[in-house]
């Protein structure tokens, strides 16, 4: 069975800080990961995606995402945190099953 | 750009009762999927649905539960006789037809909220 840990419900970071959101996860075969946004009353965004080749991804509002497989990580960063960039952040994984296992969440809150 | 949209975004009902929760995906996508989110706790799995089937189930997803795509473009989950813990928020998903990859990237809804009373 997969499943997938974030570390830290509530991150809080100051603008202009670097933002990094830990995601570990477990699978039984080599996984497709997912980070998704979601901000207040509003559906799950994709921010990015990793399946397979780079293991260093980029998605969107300047996120990126490394998949480590030695440590079964694929942390969440973004070299400079915008007050915009409050939300929550859900990590996630497939086993190509078509569902996902998403971990707790993670709230970010930016302070001016 | 394309979205799913799903209504009501709130909806309170008596326990007992029945609801439906409705949602239009994405016109091109033919895999669907519910999702539920308690509060507090993770986002969870429900069921997907291709080819008018369900496709696969989670524990959650008992005989008080069930889909249907009932004409072209809506995708419904009915619950029969709601219980208090069936409170959470519903989102629904759906997916391209295609490549493993494609069935993968899901687009999700703004949920609904539903409040059992």
């Amino acid at each position: 069975a997969q499943s997938v840990t974030q570390l830290g419900s509530h991150v809080s970071v100051s603008e202009g800080a670097l933002v990094l959101l830990r995601c570990n996860y477990s699978s039984s075969v080599p996984p497709y990961l997912f980070w998704y946004v979601q901000y207040p009353n509003q559906g799950l965004q994709l921010l990015l995606k990793y399946t397979t080749g780079a293991t260093l991804v980029k998605g969107i509002n300047g996120f990126e995402a490394e998949f480590k497989k030695s440590e079964t990580s694929f942390h969440l960063t973004k070299p400079s945190a915008h007050m915009s960039d409050a939300a929550e952040y859900f990590c996630a994984v497939s086993d190509w099953a078509q569902k996902l296992v998403f971990g707790q969440g993670t709230r970010l809150t930016i302070n001016p | 750009e394309p979205e799913v949209t799903q209504t009501p975004s709130h909806q309170v009902t008596q326990m007992g009762q029945e609801v439906i929760l409705r949602c239009v995906p994405i016109s091109n996508h033919l895999y669907f999927y519910w999702y539920r989110q308690i509060l507090g706790q993770k986002v969870e799995f429900l069921v997907s649905f291709y080819n008018n089937e369900i496709s696969e189930k989670s524990e959650i997803f008992d005989d008080q539960f069930s889909v249907e795509r009932p004409d072209g473009s809506n995708f419904t989950l009915k619950i029969r006789s709601t219980k208090l813990e069936d409170s959470a928020m519903y989102f629904c998903a759906s997916s391209e037809l295609g490549s493993k990859l494609a069935k993968n990237i899901q687009y999700f809804g703004a949920g609904t909220r539903l409040s059992v009373l």
